[in-house]
């Protein structure tokens, strides 16, 4: 069981350039997560899953765009790259669809740079 | 919207020292609340939960936590740390019944010093 993985781990981008992050997870749980993570700021949430096919905004959501792929994945995309999303970006997985009491379980990050 | 504080961003505390790390949130109706701990280049991973029940929660490596409805607090505590208990702390709230996705803390650093 690898439970969340994310990759790349270490990303360097230019700005104005693209990208996917990915994220897996083999737990078949039903609701997925996408975070970053920057300093003094703890998590801010950017999309939600809570099922294949259903993608919902969080907190921060302007210059990302997500796919759930299927059950088990989970994407990240960046468009147009700035330097404010310079950034560590978490996935995280959950069992059910009610994500106020369902413990998440979090991939091991994905530093992004954007020069 | 409820929020969370975690008014410390860093607690430096000795080895075997008892330490608290502090959560307020602000709601005026029924929470649910979490600490989540993240080891160094870690994701994070869930210390504890409160949902209902019992107000004192305790995890499995000694560290408990105590839902204070009249304070709006969930504060963490250890009675005795260690080393490896150096990590980065974030407490997180959500309001209960509507499946809102529990909002984040800002996180507390935690460095225990042989």
């Amino acid at each position: 069981n690898a439970g969340v993985t994310q990759t790349p781990k270490f990303q360097v981008l230019k700005t104005g350039q693209s990208m996917t992050l990915q994220c897996a997870q083999d737990m078949n749980h039903n609701s997925m997560y996408w975070y970053r993570q920057d300093p003094g700021m703890g998590l801010r949430l950017i999309y939600y899953s809570a099922s294949e096919g259903t993608t919902d905004k969080g907190e921060v959501p302007n210059g990302y765009n997500v796919s759930r792929l299927n059950k088990r994945e989970f994407s990240l995309r960046l468009e147009s790259a700035a330097p404010s999303q310079t950034s560590v970006y978490f996935c995280a997985s959950s069992p059910g669809t009610d994500p106020s009491t369902d413990t998440q379980y979090f991939g091991p990050g994905t530093r992004l740079t954007v020069l | 919207a409820q929020s969370v504080t975690q008014l410390d961003s860093q607690v430096p505390v000795f080895e075997e020292a008892p330490v608290e790390l502090r959560c307020n949130y602000s709601s005026s109706v029924s929470v649910y609340l979490f600490w989540y701990v993240q080891y160094p280049n870690q994701g994070l991973q869930l210390l504890l939960k409160y949902l209902s029940g019992s107000t004192l929660v305790e995890s499995i490596n000694g560290f408990e936590a105590e839902f204070n409805k009249s304070q709006t607090s969930f504060h963490l505590r250890k009675p005795s740390v260690h080393i490896s208990d150096t990590a980065e702390y974030f407490c997180a709230v959500t309001v209960s019944g509507g499946s809102y996705i529990p909002t984040f803390g800002r996180g507390t650093s935690l460095i225990v010093h042989p």
